[in-house]
């Protein structure tokens, strides 16, 4: 199935320090959704955008929907330990019910 | 308060036993998935359903089955046709009309054949 293009696949970083990662398509997407995965858990919803040029934060979290709307950034700022896991971003065209996703970034953050 | 759930959260299998895995929503979501996530691969769509009594195959459906008998129930079994079926899977589902709502996930089930 299509993936979508999403980096850095890793960062290793550490507490107090911002961290930028984002995806890229070949499609136009109508709404961009990032994800967090804990370790042995399932993603949970972060933020979902769903207007071009849209910039939403969700606490020290930002993401922007980009103005192409083939890319989408998340931003995360003063890292803390519980920080760490993997970012999935998610696209979706709306018109069917399947979602397109990245390969995730794993984010470790050194205390 | 709803949410899917998935059992159990840590499975053995011997080779050649097929074993199943259970997914349970209470959210009225229409459309069910199955995912497998192995290490650096991200996720990989194993089957999915948009109603009852229907259901696709996804990129990686060689070696599962499902059934949707009932709205809230999307269970996989992983058969011994599956040649390496130990992974992390994840449950997730979504509302009706398209998943610009996203997905919400189950907290997955460790599969390993021992």
């Amino acid at each position: 199935g299509q993936q979508l293009n999403q980096s850095p696949q890793s960062m290793f970083i550490q507490e107090g320090e911002d961290v930028s990662m984002n995806c890229t398509s070949s499609s136009i997407f109508n709404t961009w959704l990032w994800y967090k995965q804990d370790p042995g858990e399932g993603p949970v919803l972060l933020i979902a955008l769903y207007k071009a040029g849209e910039l939403t934060s969700n606490g020290r979290l930002t993401a922007q929907f980009g103005i192409t709307r083939k890319d989408s950034f998340l931003n995360i700022s003063a890292s803390i330990p519980s920080d760490v896991g993997i970012y999935f971003c998610f696209g979706s065209g709306g018109s069917n019910y399947k979602l397109t996703f990245g390969k995730g970034t794993l984010l470790t953050v050194n205390p | 308060d709803g949410g899917i759930t998935q059992s159990p959260k840590y499975l053995f299998r011997k080779e050649g036993q097929n074993v199943t895995l259970s997914c349970e929503q209470n959210l009225n979501h229409d459309a069910m998935y199955w995912y497998r996530q192995d290490p650096g691969q991200g996720l990989r769509l194993i089957y999915y359903s948009q109603i009852v009594n229907d259901f696709q195959k996804g990129d990686i459906a060689e070696g599962y089955s499902v059934s949707r008998e009932k709205k809230e129930s999307f269970p996989l079994t992983v058969t011994s046709a599956q040649k390496n079926p130990t992974a992390f899977y994840l449950c997730a589902s979504s509302v009706t009309g398209g998943s610009n709502y996203g997905y919400t996930f189950g907290s997955g089930t460790r599969l390993t054949v021992v």
